[in-house]
């Protein structure tokens, strides 16, 4: 199992310019999440997906799309970068919800490292 | 809306000392509490959690309880090794509300 990958490490990207981040995960959960982190503020959800076909907005979800044509990849494209985005985006994914009773463990992958000039 | 507030770092501590990082939330009902750790270099991995009041997580010599009075979710750890060091964060889960505290930063020194 690789767990939860994403492409590519770093980026760096002209203001202006737009570009996917890629997550994909081989442990077929539903659940999948995108992430931002900046210091001093944790981790920030930007868009989630419960299965295949259906994604939603977290709490940051201006400037980025996604969608999820498929179980295993959850893309997330910047639009138009910013330098507001320039940030370190984590891809996490989950058998079930996070929340309630059970409280499904979240995979993280490794971090896109992201800086727009 | 919901919130978690957690204890600013950095906290340096020699090995085999007594670590306690605080957690407070805002939340309406019964959220799901969560501590992460994340390692230099590496995505956040789960440490530990509870999910209704009066639960106590456990792992790795880690330990915290949900305190629904205190609204409080504290990470202890009887006696820290320099491998612990790294980044904790603490989170609440609310069907789709995900929200982690600002993180803190844990050294361990020999």
């Amino acid at each position: 199992n690789a767990g939860v990958t994403q492409t590519p490490k770093f980026q760096v990207l002209k203001t202006g310019q737009s570009m996917t981040l890629q997550c994909a995960q081989d442990m077929n959960h539903e659940y999948m999440s995108w992430y931002r982190q900046d210091p001093g503020m944790g981790l920030r959800l930007i868009h989630y997906s419960v299965g295949a076909g259906i994604t939603d907005q977290g709490e940051v979800p201006n400037g980025y799309n996604v969608s999820r044509s498929t179980t295993e990849d959850f893309p997330l494209r910047l639009l138009s970068a910013a330098p507001s985005q320039t940030s370190v985006y984590f891809c996490a994914s989950s058998y079930g919800p996070a929340g309630g009773v059970v409280g499904y463990e979240q995979y993280f992958g490794p971090g896109t490292r992201l800086t727009v000039t | 809306g919901n919130s978690v507030t957690q204890m600013e770092g950095p906290v340096t501590l020699s090995e085999e000392a007594f670590l306690t990082i605080n957690c407070t939330y805002t939340a309406t009902g019964y959220p799901s509490l969560f501590w992460y750790v994340q390692y230099p270099g590496e995505g956040l991995q789960l440490l530990l959690k509870a999910t209704k009041a009066d639960d106590k997580g456990s792992n790795k010599g880690f330990e915290a309880t949900y305190r629904k009075e205190t609204t409080s979710f504290h990470l202890e750890k009887g006696s820290v090794q320099v491998s612990d060091s790294a980044v904790y964060f603490c989170a609440l889960i609310q069907r789709d509300d995900m929200r982690f505290g600002a993180g803190t930063r844990l050294t361990v020194k020999p």
